[in-house]
């Protein structure tokens, strides 16, 4: 199965910063790669498919950038309502496996 | 808009079993797969499988091979899961979502509690 690692677990951060998270695939998995953003309490809910493509309605501070086994989920202003788990998704082979999870939440 | 709308939350026995459901409406059932998701606090989330809501075909990840049962019911677009012989460790929240580019959408999960 492809592993997917997550990095850091968590972090802290202010209203404003600039946010990187890093999530590295065991294999190669092309572009197969979205990320979630999962508040409490609440479902995953998906803004970056297929690495770089924001889905609908979801802010422009959120991009989504890499390929093969290294992807990156940045937020350019970080905003009060983004402290939330946020998870890497690869589809590109069965079973179908999320990374760990990176916590962020503000200082 | 798409809508994803699961059961309640079930308490089951171990050693029972539970059927749960996911009814979609907002799109053409039929046209995307639908996938289920387990997640827990010590495991974070796993994909279970998915089903072909055309075909009721099915991919199970080998792990929950003869834990998880996925079937549709085309009349009334709905998918469901079923899990048996049940443990503590199949305590979770269960999500489906259906699929493309992944999971797009997902409904509001089902805790799952195993209990005695």
């Amino acid at each position: 199965n492809t592993v997917m690692t997550q990095s850091p677990t968590s972090m802290f951060t202010s209203v404003g910063d600039r946010v990187t998270m890093s999530c590295k695939a065991s294999q190669n998995v092309g572009i197969n790669v979205g990320w979630y953003q999962q508040k409490t309490g609440q479902s995953p809910k998906r803004l970056i498919y297929w690495a770089s493509n924001r889905d609908t309605g979801v802010p422009d501070r959120f991009t989504g950038s890499g390929s093969g086994t290294d992807f990156t989920l940045t937020i350019s202003n970080m905003q009060a309502e983004d402290p939330a788990i946020y998870y890497c998704l690869q589809h590109n082979s069965y079973p179908w496996t999320f990374g760990g999870g990176t916590k962020l939440e503000l200082k | 808009q798409v809508q994803l709308q699961q059961s309640g939350a079930e308490l089951a026995k171990p050693g029972s079993s539970v059927k749960i459901s996911c009814k979609a409406s907002g799109y053409t059932f039929t046209s995307y797969y639908i996938s289920w998701i387990k997640q827990t606090t010590g495991q974070g989330l796993e994909y279970i499988g998915y089903i072909n809501t055309g075909s009721g075909g099915t991919n199970y990840n080998e792990k929950f091979k003869g834990k998880a049962t996925l079937t549709v019911d085309k009349s009334s677009s709905t998918a469901f899961m079923q899990l048996s012989s049940l443990t503590p460790d199949d305590s979770a929240v269960y999500y489906c979502a259906r699929l493309y580019g992944g999971c797009d959408y997902w409904g509001q999960g089902v805790m799952v509690t195993v209990s005695s």
